[in-house]
């Protein structure tokens, strides 16, 4: 059963700290993605990587990075963090080849900047 | 890139009613259409995907059909019961783009018994 786990479900920073969000998956995923999910706003992609080191930008890049140093371990940063990145984020991952096949998410981590 | 454009935004039905939910994308290359199920405070699960060489695919009350021609596919949920209360998001991935999907912006079924 595919497990995909995030650092922490609730999350109170202020503005201009750096905030970093984990995501662990154990499924041995080549694929790993970060999304925001907003209300009214659906699913947004933030950056995907597809391989230890490898990153690409995804819909909504700015104010963001992300690390991937291990294959089970895709980490979100938030360099400084701002009042409108306050949201809902969630980590998937999935299989290679990905794009058509499941994606497997995490539980989530809502964050609120203060 | 990828738009995908799901309607309605908001579905209210009887339980034992039909709920369909519909969605349109851009890219004709298209080729994966998944939907998935968020239950309250709950991570999105897959419930039903699609891939472009099928016109329609089933599973017990929930159905997905795919018309390529026009860019657009549906998710059709029979005899609705409570618990398919939730948001239900439709995605496309466009083959050659990479790894990612594009979701639509969601619908919020609500099922009264």
């Amino acid at each position: 059963d595919v497990k995909v786990t995030q650092s922490s479900r609730y999350l109170v920073k202020r503005t201009g700290e750096k905030v970093f969000l984990e995501c662990v998956q154990d499924m041995d995923h080549e694929n790993m993605f970060w999304y925001r999910q907003d209300p009214g706003l659906g699913l947004r992609l933030i950056y995907f990587s597809y391989d230890v080191k490898m990153k690409e930008k995804g819909d909504i890049p700015e104010g963001y990075s992300v690390s991937r140093e291990k294959k089970e371990r895709f980490s979100l940063i938030l360099e400084s963090a701002s009042t409108n990145q306050t949201s809902m984020y969630l980590c998937a991952s999935c299989p290679y080849p990905a794009g058509d096949d499941e994606q497997f998410f995490g539980p989530g981590t809502r964050l609120t900047v203060l | 890139g990828e738009n995908v454009e799901q309607h309605p935004s908001t579905l209210s039905v009887q339980e034992g009613d039909s709920a369909v939910i519909k969605c349109t994308y851009s890219d004709s290359a298209s080729n994966y259409f998944p939907w998935y199920k968020q239950e309250l405070g709950k991570r999105p699960q897959l419930i039903i995907d699609i891939r472009s060489n099928v016109g329609e695919k089933k599973d017990q009350r929930i159905a997905v059909t795919l018309n390529k021609t026009a860019k657009h596919f549906s998710l059709h949920i029979t005899e609705t019961q409570p618990e398919d209360s939730a948001v239900y998001f439709c995605a496309a991935h466009l083959m050659d783009s990479g790894y990612a999907l594009n979701f639509g912006k969601g619908t919020s079924l609500l099922v009264t018994p």
